[in-house]
């Protein structure tokens, strides 16, 4: 029973480079989120979507990229990497059922910017 | 004005004692109301949650939810070492764009033995 997937588990990046973080979930939710962590601060929302072809911007969207092209699949893009990015990134799924909506998390990414 | 307030802590009881942890928030909209806790290095998981006003309780946990005062708390009784994390309290809408989950700041617990 996977959950929600997320990869990789940690990545130190230079400052200008890009990369993609992964995020897979096998429940069939229609619901799913980016946050990042900052050390000893609450969770951001960067950006969620709720289906495929939906997505739209959270609290903190600037230098984050998002696509939503299958239900399972909601990729994170940073594309110029800065230090300010650098953070504990999780992604989240859920369900509009009203009985059931609670998210459920990955384990998150550490990303440093140097 | 943060949508959702959550008292910063930290918090340090010695075992046994009850915990009081409190958010506030401004949205009138929110419907759930939840308590997630994170260990250390880990993803937050679902301790329990609310729906509207009132309360729960499951264990050694109670969850309250006064939605005239826009306030919510948790109460953990006989607290445990184990019960050492940071609780985030989040919350709701009932569906459409209110749906996405708003996260307070986390309250950082420790429970000395």
């Amino acid at each position: 029973n996977a959950g929600v997937t997320q990869t990789p588990k940690f990545r130190i990046l230079k400052i200008g480079q890009s990369m993609t973080l992964q995020c897979t979930q096998d429940m069939n939710h229609n619901y799913m989120y980016w946050y990042r962590q900052d050390p000893g601060m609450g969770l951001k929302l960067i950006y969620y979507s709720v289906g495929a072809g939906i997505t739209d911007k959270g609290e903190v969207p600037n230098g984050y990229n998002v696509s939503r092209s299958t239900t399972e699949d909601f990729p994170l893009r940073l594309e110029l990497a800065a230090p300010s990015q650098t953070s504990v990134y999780f992604c989240a799924s859920s369900y509009t059922d009203t009985k059931h909506p609670e998210a459920f998390f990955g384990q998150g990414t550490r990303l440093t910017v140097v | 004005q943060k949508e959702v307030e959550q008292d910063p802590g930290p918090l340090s009881v010695p075992e046994g004692a009850i915990v009081s942890l409190n958010c506030t928030y401004s949205n009138s909209a929110f419907q759930y109301f939840m308590w997630y806790r994170q260990y250390s290095r880990k993803g937050p998981e679902l301790l329990m949650y609310t729906y509207s006003s009132g309360n729960k309780e499951d264990g050694r946990f109670t969850a309250q939810v006064d939605k005239s005062s826009k306030y919510i708390s948790l109460f953990i009784r006989d607290s445990q070492p184990s019960d050492s994390a940071t609780y985030l309290c989040a919350m709701s809408g009932k569906g459409g764009a209110t749906n996405k989950l708003i996260f307070g700041t986390g309250t950082l617990l420790a429970v000395q033995p």
